[in-house]
């Protein structure tokens, strides 16, 4: 099956600082990728689309100059917490979508990154 | 903005019961999924239910598709230990522009008591 890892799956840091997240789909090519965020005991809440080459789209009210993405290659997704801050943590998510998966198709899930700002 | 809208949003059944979850959304869709995930995991597709389809099985899973009523159900029958997650179903929009993420509802936390 299709493999999507996140790295690091956990990271604490002092506030202030830029936390990066990377996104990797193993053994496909996503020419999309999506960045969620989730609250403990809440639903995942998308924060943008990360096209391969292009910029990404923003949900509303997400800052895209706080949450940096990049998406340089088929494979790998960035995404940055700049300045984070105590309310920046949260569980970040990412998905990917297989290049010839078509707009609908299945997404597939990393495993998740616990960002925890001090 | 969250669309999907899951009930109940706890249930805790004994081993081997059947465990019913039902959805709803607001928006005409392509498709519905439904997704597991374990306490502080990523989350892992169980099945997808297209918008033409009002029944689909997946061993122990079965899910139903009322587009007339913008709903949906995911049934577990003889549910085990190891089911013990959150379910979330997701809804893929019928293309109109816009971000084509999934739209999460809210999840139903299950637990399966032995």
């Amino acid at each position: 099956g299709a493999v999507v890892s996140q790295h690091p799956s956990w990271v604490i840091c002092k506030s202030g600082t830029s936390v990066k997240i990377e996104c990797r789909s193993l053994d496909f090519q996503a020419t999309t990728m999506f960045w969620y965020r989730q609250f403990p005991k809440q639903s995942l809440m998308l924060m943008a689309t990360s096209n391969e080459g292009s910029k990404a789209t923003y949900e509303q009210g997400v800052e895209k100059d706080k949450f940096l993405i990049n998406h340089a290659s088929l494979t790998l997704s960035t995404l940055t917490v700049t300045s984070a801050h105590p309310e920046d943590s949260s569980f970040y998510i990412c998905s990917a979508r297989r290049k010839a998966g078509g707009r609908t198709g299945e997404l597939f899930f990393g495993e998740g990154s616990r960002l925890t700002v001090l | 903005s969250q669309q999907g809208e899951e009930d109940p949003q706890a249930l805790s059944i004994q081993e081997g019961e059947n465990a019913t979850m039902n959805c709803s959304y607001k928006t005409s869709i392509n498709n519905l999924q439904w997704y597991r995930q374990n306490s502080g995991r990523g989350l892992v597709h169980l099945i997808l239910i297209r918008s033409n389809e009002r029944e689909k099985h997946s061993g122990r899973l079965r899910v139903t598709l009322d587009t007339s009523k913008k709903s949906s159900s995911l049934l577990i029958t003889a549910s085990r230990a190891a089911d013990t997650a959150s379910y979330f179903c997701a809804t893929a929009a019928v293309s109109g522009g816009g971000a084509d993420g999934l739209t999460f509802g809210k999840g139903t936390h299950l637990i399966i008591q032995p």
